[in-house]
């Protein structure tokens, strides 16, 4: 099956910094790739996802990278903010989107 | 457009008994429904895959038994966690996938925590 390992575990930056997370996935059948970011007791909030046909995405302040022969994308966030604070997912899923694993979290804090 | 609903919110139940919880795609058919459980700072864990009138796909180290899960409409998605035990405690969020033509997101319930007695 997948298996998909996220870094860092616990990320703190200046506000106004970038905050970089980077994931990486063993099978490569998988070809779709979102990022999550979920608050203290709140539900994941897709925040931006890529596929296997593109290798980088950008939204505003937020990026992804993919890497699909190595195997492992990155989401960037340039110009970061206090609410930008959450633990943020990067996920990786097939086509068919029956298999969908997730990273094991990057707590990332921005420090005013 | 894509909310996922999850009833209850929060329940605390007594050792050995069951609860059910439910998960409504409220404006979308949802083919495909995933059932997690989240520990405190942990990731998501899949537990299992269902999709609509077809027999749910449960990861490895899950117990069928213990956790059932039917997904008997096209919004609409209950997992029953069997004779609880305080083990069981813990966030459980499901999330809904489209039907065709999707392009494969998932929308999140806001979880259900279950605290066992």
């Amino acid at each position: 099956g997948e298996n998909v390992e996220q870094h860092p575990s616990t990320l703190s930056v200046q506000e106004g910094d970038s905050a970089v997370i980077k994931c990486t996935y063993s099978d490569s059948a998988s070809n779709y790739f979102p990022w999550y970011k979920q608050e203290l007791g709140k539900r994941p909030q897709l925040i931006i996802d890529i596929r296997s046909n593109v290798g980088e995405k950008k939204d505003q302040r937020i990026a992804v990278t993919l890497n699909k022969t190595a195997k492992h994308f990155s989401l960037h966030i340039t110009e970061t903010q206090p609410e930008d604070s959450a633990v943020y997912f990067c996920a990786a899923s097939t086509h068919t989107g029956n298999q969908f694993y997730f990273g094991t979290g990057t707590s990332l804090t921005v420090i005013p | 457009g894509a909310v996922v609903s999850q009833h209850p919110s929060w329940v605390i139940c007594k050792s050995g008994t069951s609860v059910k919880i439910e998960c409504r795609s409220l404006d979308f058919q949802a083919t495909t429904m995933f059932w997690y459980r989240q520990f405190p700072k942990q990731s998501l864990m899949l537990m299992a895959t269902s999709n609509e009138g077809s027999k749910a796909t449960y990861e490895q180290g899950v117990e069928k038994d213990k956790f059932l899960i039917n997904h008997a409409s096209l919004t609409l998605s209950t997992l029953t966690v069997t004779s609880a035990h305080p083990e069981d405690s813990s966030f459980y969020i499901c999330s809904a996938r489209g039907g065709a033509g999707a392009r494969g997101e998932q929308f999140f319930g806001p979880g259900t925590r279950l605290t066992v007695l």
